[in-house]
């Protein structure tokens, strides 16, 4: 298994703002995953989205994979203050393990 | 009802005990994982295991041990503890075998050793 890195590793922004938040891996891909996880929590399930994608949205939440460039992008629109969490994506290359790999994340605050 | 779900939420023992930490899960998944994430917030997987194959990531000391009564349920037991044990360790599972499902994470035991 791969691990993805998550850029920034810090990012504050006001409420009703958006954000973005950027992965990179280093070798092909099966599909990419992005979790969620508030402080003290487990992580949350947000969007998986396959190799032959480039986009997928859910609620807020867009997420872009360009596979030329090994890297994808999380994108929370109008972003509320429950936002406040990190965000890990996991690059899974399907070669056998089915274990992810997890960066140390996004961690994104925002300001009510 | 909850999907995934770990006792104790909390653990504080001392070096050189042996404990154990319970995870469940109701989801009917096949494949269940433990994490550990150190203070930093690294999330590092420490096992993977269905009813055919149990996969040990190469750096979890042979003191950890994950036993599975069950489909539902993957208790990780660790002998032995050291301080550098401390963190917090999450239980997950997925559907099927594969990393091609998402992970359901349970809330997390966060372990201290003294």
């Amino acid at each position: 298994s791969q691990q993805g890195e998550e850029d920034p590793q810090a990012l504050s922004i006001q409420e009703g703002e958006n954000a973005t938040m950027n992965c990179s891996y280093k070798t092909s891909i099966n599909n990419l995953q992005w979790y969620r996880q508030n402080s003290g929590r487990g992580l949350v399930h947000l969007i998986l989205i396959r190799s032959n994608e480039r986009e997928k949205h859910s609620g807020r939440l867009r997420v872009t994979l360009d596979t030329s460039k090994k890297s994808s992008s999380l994108l929370i629109t109008a972003s509320r203050a429950a936002d406040t969490a990190s965000y890990f994506c996991a690059p899974y290359s399907g070669a056998g393990s089915y274990q992810l790999t997890f960066g140390k994340g996004t961690k994104l605050s925002v300001i009510p | 009802d909850t999907a995934v779900s770990q006792t104790p939420k909390y653990l504080v023992t001392q070096m050189g005990n042996d404990k154990s930490i319970k995870c469940e899960q109701n989801l009917g998944h096949d494949t269940m994982y433990w994490y550990k994430q150190d203070s930093k917030k690294f999330l590092k997987i420490m096992f993977s295991y269905n009813n055919k194959e149990l996969i040990i990531n190469e750096t979890v000391p042979n003191r950890f041990s994950p036993k599975s009564p069950d489909k539902a349920h993957l208790n990780l037991h660790i002998n032995s503890l050291e301080l550098g044990d401390s963190a917090v360790y999450f239980c997950a599972s997925s559907q099927g075998g594969t990393a091609v499902y998402e992970q359901y994470f349970g809330p997390g035991t966060r372990l201290t050793v003294t």
